[in-house]
């Protein structure tokens, strides 16, 4: 079945430093990819979505590069902001009739000063 | 405004007892979600609708039974409540099941004492 892989637990970042948090995947198809963030006590919110013709998703000073010769789309940011603070999610969805999405386990990210 | 509502935000349950979970969702979409988060398994797929007939079934007990009585409802009933259910149900939706975003609603925290 589709399963994603994180980096687990808990990532902390000074301020103005880069941030890249790892996503690995497993699917039958060629699936999309999607990043989520949930600060705490909210909903999850889709942050970045991967393209089906190789573009480079970016949002909020966030990308993530679909690479399927790795099954990767790791999450990078080239300067943290407190603000960044928060659950992210790595997240897959194989298409078809029936696209649930299939989470990671999640990585925190805390951003101190 | 929130376009996906759930009710309660907040619930207090007695083991053994029955609540159900509300969701409705005014963003026109045709496939609904449910998924729940606890600090055991981080953001678990339950089950996916569309068109109000179910597409998939990731929940191993009968005790949670979906059920949709218009096409932008998705309620979620629970009996015999246990103590391992308390979680933050969050309903989602998306405009069709082929790989679209899901959009999460504010969630319904269940503990069970």
């Amino acid at each position: 079945g589709d399963s994603v892989t994180q980096t687990e637990g808990l990532v902390t970042l000074t301020e103005g430093l880069p941030v890249m948090l790892n996503c690995t995947y497993q699917s039958t198809y060629s699936p999309f990819l999607f990043w989520y963030v949930q600060h705490l006590n909210e909903a999850p919110k889709l942050l970045l979505k991967s393209f089906t013709d190789n573009k480079r998703p970016e949002h909020q000073g966030f990308h993530a590069t679909l690479h399927k010769s790795s099954s990767s789309f790791h999450l990078q940011k080239s300067s943290a902001q407190l603000s960044d603070s928060a659950l992210y999610y790595c997240a897959l969805s194989a298409g078809g009739s029936n696209a649930k999405l299939t989470f990671g386990k999640g990585t925190k990210l805390s951003v101190k000063s | 405004d929130p376009k996906i509502i759930q009710k309660p935000k907040y619930l207090v349950a007695v083991t053994g007892s029955e609540k159900i979970l509300i969701c409705e969702q005014y963003l026109g979409h045709n496939a609904m979600y449910w998924y729940r988060q606890s600090a055991k398994k981080p953001l678990e797929f339950m089950f996916s609708y569309s068109y109000q007939k179910l597409m998939d079934n990731q929940t191993a007990s009968s005790r949670f039974q979906p059920q949709s009585s218009k096409k932008n409802h998705l309620d979620l009933q629970i009996t015999a409540l246990k103590p391992d259910d308390s979680a933050t149900y969050f309903c989602a939706s998306s405009p069709d099941t082929s790989g679209n975003t899901l959009y999460f609603g504010e969630g319904s925290r269940l503990i069970v004492v």
